[in-house]
């Protein structure tokens, strides 16, 4: 159980141009989901915070008209990289949080297989 | 600000021997600590969870432990495979549910 898939899984694009990235938890609600880029052989960067029905919290610095988060439903959110340009050339991965049933039992999250963005 | 480290060197062990990383953190108290396998081009794989209460925690061939006073969470992966390669990632909990990453470390476990 708890697997999260994402699509596309990997991406080229041209600059100037929108790339909608999509992460589904497929066997569990999610009401939580992150989103994180990585850089080749660096930490996984938390980009934002998404929870189901309302916005999402950006982390400082990252810029929110840039990066869209939509969380739609409790198994789908989805990313839109907006008027996308080489520097944004990255690997994205979304996870999932699935919420603890227990009281003060620690969440974990779920990794999907990650989005490899390529801006021409 | 909190930091973790983990050392960025990639790490060389022979088949059948044990495995020790080490995950260190500064400036922060968490109530647990994770360990995640992450292959090249994937989204990391949870691993192992450890509370802040528990010295060691196993699973199989894994092995963590957690040392609050030392700030400090060593990995051990007994009887090494070459199926054992991976960067692996230690993570600790921050607010909202968020996790503080640390770089991983690479594993590689030689034929």
């Amino acid at each position: 159980g708890a697997v999260v898939s994402q699509h596309p899984s990997w991406v080229i694009c041209k600059s100037g141009t929108s790339v909608k990235i999509e992460c589904r938890s497929l066997d569990f609600q999610a009401t939580t989901m992150f989103w994180y880029r990585q850089f080749p052989k660096q930490s996984l960067m938390l980009m934002a915070t998404s929870n189901e029905g309302s916005k999402a919290t950006y982390e400082q610095g990252v810029e929110k008209d840039k990066f869209l988060i939509n969380h739609a439903s409790l198994t789908l959110s989805t990313l839109t990289v907006t008027s996308a340009h080489p520097e944004d050339s990255s690997f994205y991965i979304c996870s999932a949080d699935q919420r603890g049933t227990l009281a003060g039992v620690p969440d974990t999250q779920y990794f999907g297989p990650g989005t490899r963005l390529t801006v021409l | 600000s909190q930091k973790i480290e983990q050392n960025s060197e990639a790490l060389n062990i022979q088949e059948g021997k044990t495995a020790t990383l080490t995950c260190n953190y500064t400036n922060y108290s968490p109530a647990y600590l994770q360990w995640y396998r992450q292959d090249p081009g994937r989204g990391p794989v949870f691993l192992l969870l450890i509370r802040e209460n528990e010295k060691e925690k196993r699973k199989e061939r894994l092995k963590v432990t957690f040392d609050t006073t030392l700030k400090q969470s060593l990995f051990h992966i007994t009887a090494s495979q070459p199926a054992d390669s991976a960067t692996y990632l230690c993570a600790l909990e921050a607010s909202n549910y968020q996790l503080i990453w640390g770089a991983g470390t690479k594993l590689i476990i030689k034929p």
